[in-house]
């Protein structure tokens, strides 16, 4: 079992539509991102959780730590918004660099 | 914030040769970090790049293979040597901010045939 689960792994949307892209983890954490990446590959931080809540435009995102959880939502998607979504941990004890990443959730807004 | 910048983009190569990915930072950074992707699949930590110091690496990978320098606080290079098919992947360069916050370089997009 991966220590990061995200789901979906795909996930088509109608523009307009609000979107949530779930996270799961089992190893104790200092801190949760958020990030997105584009078809070229280059990777863009979204958000650093620790605890709470934090929003950024139409984009939120939520982490319950006693649940090993986080959720990233978007509202009123649009088909910019189309690229994968990625959840990263940073492991209590890891290596100082070492982020744990999730697989990744493919979006794809359609006009 | 820190700008990352990596050269060259993307790539096509040829089985056994090698490639130099260079990595460049608007800012001194003490820790370098070098991640691989592979196709369908999440980051992966290949080595983490000290100035001054060997590069320290992850289990699976080896210096021969992924050699790696850190000749200044600003700038690192990764050699994928005696290449694959297997290393066609995207190679990121990535360094840490302030606390907690990380970012990424654009990735470099390899094709070995």
């Amino acid at each position: 079992k991966n220590e990061v689960e995200q789901s979906p792994q795909n996930l088509t949307a109608q523009e307009g539509e609000f979107i949530t892209i779930n996270c799961s983890y089992s190893v104790g954490i200092s801190a949760l991102h958020w990030l997105q990446q584009h078809p070229g590959g280059g990777i863009v931080s979204l958000f650093m959780l620790s605890s709470g809540k934090k929003k950024h435009g139409r984009l939120i995102a939520t982490i319950n730590i006693q649940e090993k959880h986080s959720s990233l939502h978007i509202t009123a998607s649009h088909p910019r918004d189309s690229a994968v979504y990625i959840c990263a941990v940073r492991n209590y004890g890891g290596s100082q660099g070492n982020l744990i990443f999730g697989k990744g959730t493919k979006l794809s807004v359609k006009p | 914030s820190a700008v990352i910048s990596q050269k060259p983009s993307r790539d096509i190569c040829q089985r056994g040769t090698s490639l130099t990915i260079q990595c460049q930072v608007d800012s001194q950074v003490t820790m370098m970090f070098w991640y691989r992707q592979q196709p369908g699949q999440s980051l992966t930590l290949i080595a983490t790049a000290n100035q001054g110091s060997e590069a320290t690496y992850e289990s699976g990978f080896v210096i021969d293979k992924f050699p790696i320098s850190r000749p200044n606080l600003t700038f690192s290079t990764l050699t994928v040597s005696n290449m694959s098919p297997e290393d066609s992947s995207i190679y990121l360069c990535s360094v840490r901010g302030g606390w907690e916050t990380q970012y990424f370089g654009p990735g470099t997009r390899l094709l070995v045939l």
